[in-house]
């Protein structure tokens, strides 16, 4: 597509439960971000793929948090266990690897509200 | 480690006046720095980047931002604000391919 997709833009959940959120990427990038937004903590980065390395996810809070990238190109970030913490907004962004120069183009995000 | 600060959390400025949104960052190294704006639901968009070179980057929708590594910092500016302009703007560097950001600076318009 022309721009990263994500679905569902709006979540809610009840506490406890498993939530995925999905991301795709614009076509031929071969890295993909996830961050998330919330207020108490602003914009903080979870995990990175690039290609078919194993991705950095050394910004995932907590084993509940989970995420996975098929073919290299859609991703699934999955929360499990859900708490009223992991109410943000989460973020996708792709962009062409192997730079640290490459922009990174982002999605409109999925709203996640935990109850 | 590597950050930005950003000073001002929210900004109110005339439509038609200047504009200039504060970014300071803290790296070794030469920084690559980023200004994203995101608007009310939307995603965000890159405004401008700095890798080298030239210490003034022009961006999209009339900004442009200066790099000044005396300071330590590399702020937004834009001569003229539209009332399109209300958004909130995030100044980031990016560091192990991650960006990092800042807290955000939120620009309201008034007529």
């Amino acid at each position: 597509g022309a721009g990263v997709s994500q679905s569902p833009s709006n979540k809610v959940t009840e506490k406890g439960k498993d939530v995925e959120l999905r991301c795709d990427p614009i076509s031929g990038h071969t890295a993909l971000y996830w961050y998330r937004q919330s207020l108490g903590q602003g914009l903080e980065f979870l995990i990175y793929f690039q290609g078919n390395s194993a991705p950095d996810k050394s910004g995932l809070p907590s084993d509940r948090f989970s995420a996975e990238r098929t073919g290299g190109s859609v991703s699934t970030l999955t929360i499990q266990r859900t708490q009223q913490e992991d109410s943000a907004v989460y973020l996708c962004a792709s962009s062409f690897g192997g730079t640290q120069r490459g922009e990174q183009f982002f999605g409109p995000g999925t709203r996640l509200t935990v109850l | 480690a590597q950050s930005v600060t950003q000073p001002d959390i929210h900004i109110t400025v005339s439509e038609g006046a200047s504009l200039e949104l504060r970014c300071n960052y803290s790296y070794g190294a030469t920084p690559y720095l980023f200004w994203y704006v995101q608007s009310p639901g939307q995603g965000l968009q890159l405004l401008l980047k700095y890798f080298s070179g030239d210490t003034l980057v022009q961006g999209i929708k009339g900004f442009e931002a200066e790099f000044k590594r005396s300071q330590s910092s590399f702020n937004l500016r834009k001569p003229s604000v539209h009332w399109s302009d209300a958004a909130e703007y995030f100044c980031a560097v990016v560091h192990d391919y991650k960006l990092s950001f800042g807290a955000g600076t939120t620009v309201t318009v008034r007529a």
